[in-house]
């Protein structure tokens, strides 16, 4: 069974631009949710998504979005770029969107802006 | 609000010995404990979870933990520690209507052979 795929592994942007990266969950699994990886704030809820639906945001500013597809792949997106965002972007995914439920997780695109 | 605590950045044991790396928590109602591991340029892997009833849970590669609810903690242990052990180390909490983890700032374990 194929586990989360997240693409591209490694992104280099310029300060301003935005980026797009993407998530693929394990086959069956509704719930998807992204976390960013920093060293100095560690790992902080971006949101999760479940059947299509946004059910929980982290406190981002409005630069970051997602969306969530039928298929249950998911993108997030950040716009106008800025130096503080680079860090590692992971994606975690879930069978069902209850609380005992463990979650899986991507490899991680880690994205750095110059 | 929910948050962990690991109150050690760094811990070292030598192979063979045991490890435990420590947790604590605060979260209202009833708390879902999770631990996970990050290896160099990966993502984090699940080594076991706390939902209710025993509170000795068996997880992954050797690993358990135990919860204490008067103490708030969920200590992760194993008996004999393994160099192919040392990495990141992160505690998580849900609470019953979190749909999110909140993690602890991680622990890096040191397994010297």
């Amino acid at each position: 069974k194929a586990g989360v795929t997240q693409t591209p592994r490694y992104l280099i942007k310029t300060r301003g631009q935005q980026v797009t990266l993407s998530c693929s969950p394990i086959s069956g699994h509704r719930s998807v949710s992204w976390y960013q990886q920093t060293p100095g704030q560690g790992l902080q809820f971006l949101f999760e998504y479940f059947s299509e639906t946004q059910r929980n945001k982290g406190n981002f500013p409005g630069r970051f979005s997602g969306r969530q597809f039928s298929n249950s792949r998911s993108e997030m997106n950040v716009s106008t770029l800025e130096l503080g965002d680079s860090a590692l972007y992971l994606c975690a995914s879930s069978l069902v969107g209850t609380p005992e439920r463990e979650a899986f997780f991507g490899q991680g695109t880690r994205l750095t802006v110059v | 609000a929910q948050s962990v605590a690991q109150p050690e950045d760094q811990v070292n044991v030598a192979e063979g010995n045991p490890l435990t790396v420590k947790c604590t928590y605060s979260v209202s109602g009833n708390p879902y404990l999770f631990w996970y591991v990050q290896y160099p340029n990966r993502g984090l892997q699940f080594l076991l979870k706390y939902i209710t009833g025993d509170n000795l849970v068996k997880g992954s590669y050797g690993f358990e933990a135990e919860f204490n609810k008067s103490q708030t903690s969920f200590h992760l242990k194993k008996p004999s520690a393994l160099v192919s052990d040392s990495a990141l180390y992160f505690c998580a909490v849900r609470d019953d209507y979190g749909q999110n983890f909140v993690f602890g700032p991680g622990t890096r374990l040191s397994v010297l052979p």
